[in-house]
């Protein structure tokens, strides 16, 4: 079975350029999450969705941000306009939550946008 | 609300023991454990549920304190494979439509011959 597929792998962008990245999460799995990490900030949920519904943007860092599910097997991120510190590793995971709790999160290989 | 981990960084020589630990403003419902290694996705370890622990693989284990709003895993006999960064991840909410979900500060562990 695929795990999570991230595209592109590694994106290099103008300050002000718009940049889309991509994640197609595991099939069955009905929770993905978006997540930012840095050196200064590591590991930062950026926003989650279950079954497709955003249920907390709340790590959203500014309206330049912005993310879409609008079905199972896809999701995008979009920043625009980009700035330079933006620069980080974006990181999609996907999950399978049930009654019986929080599934384990399946981490795709992540983005690293550079933003010159 | 995001959980503290300690240390920040530890340096171990193969076959020594290690802890980590996690801790928590919030109630926890469920404590996840991650590994990630440079230039890699994290990769989950294990996790513990509310009421109980899990043991994970290997020499790898970790305990769940609800009370005290901690766990801490631990890492006997420590290989170089253990080498990377380990992150908790808490549930600290759980609703009809998801959970809030953090990551902790994260512990740098290197293990050298």
């Amino acid at each position: 079975d695929a795990g999570v597929i991230q595209s592109p792998r590694h994106e290099v962008t103008e300050m002000g350029q718009e940049v889309t990245l991509r994640c197609k999460p595991i099939s069955g799995h009905n929770s993905l999450f978006w997540y930012r990490q840095t050196m200064m900030r590591g590991l930062e949920l950026l926003i989650y969705f279950n079954n497709n519904v955003p249920i907390d943007d709340s790590g959203m860092p500014e309206d330049r941000f912005s993310a879409k599910m609008p079905n199972a097997s896809f999701s995008t991120l979009k920043i625009q306009p980009s700035e330079p510190r933006d620069s980080a590793v974006y990181f999609c995971a996907s999950s399978r939550i049930t009654s019986g709790g929080p599934g384990t999160q399946y981490f795709g290989p992540g983005t690293r946008l550079l933003v010159l | 609300q995001q959980p503290v981990q300690s240390p920040q960084a530890v340096i171990l020589r193969e076959g020594e023991d290690a802890v980590i630990n996690c801790s928590s403003s919030k109630a926890l419902y469920s404590v996840h454990w991650y590994r990630q290694k440079h230039g890699e996705a994290p990769v989950f370890l294990m996790i513990l549920l509310k009421g109980g622990e899990q043991k994970g693989h290997e020499k790898i284990s970790a305990s769940f304190n609800e009370k005290k709003q901690q766990s801490s895993l631990y890492l006997t006999a420590s290989q170089l494979s253990y080498s990377g960064t380990y992150f908790c991840g808490t549930d600290v909410s759980m609703t009809n439509t998801g959970n809030q979900f953090y990551f902790g500060t994260g512990t740098s562990l290197t293990v050298i011959p």
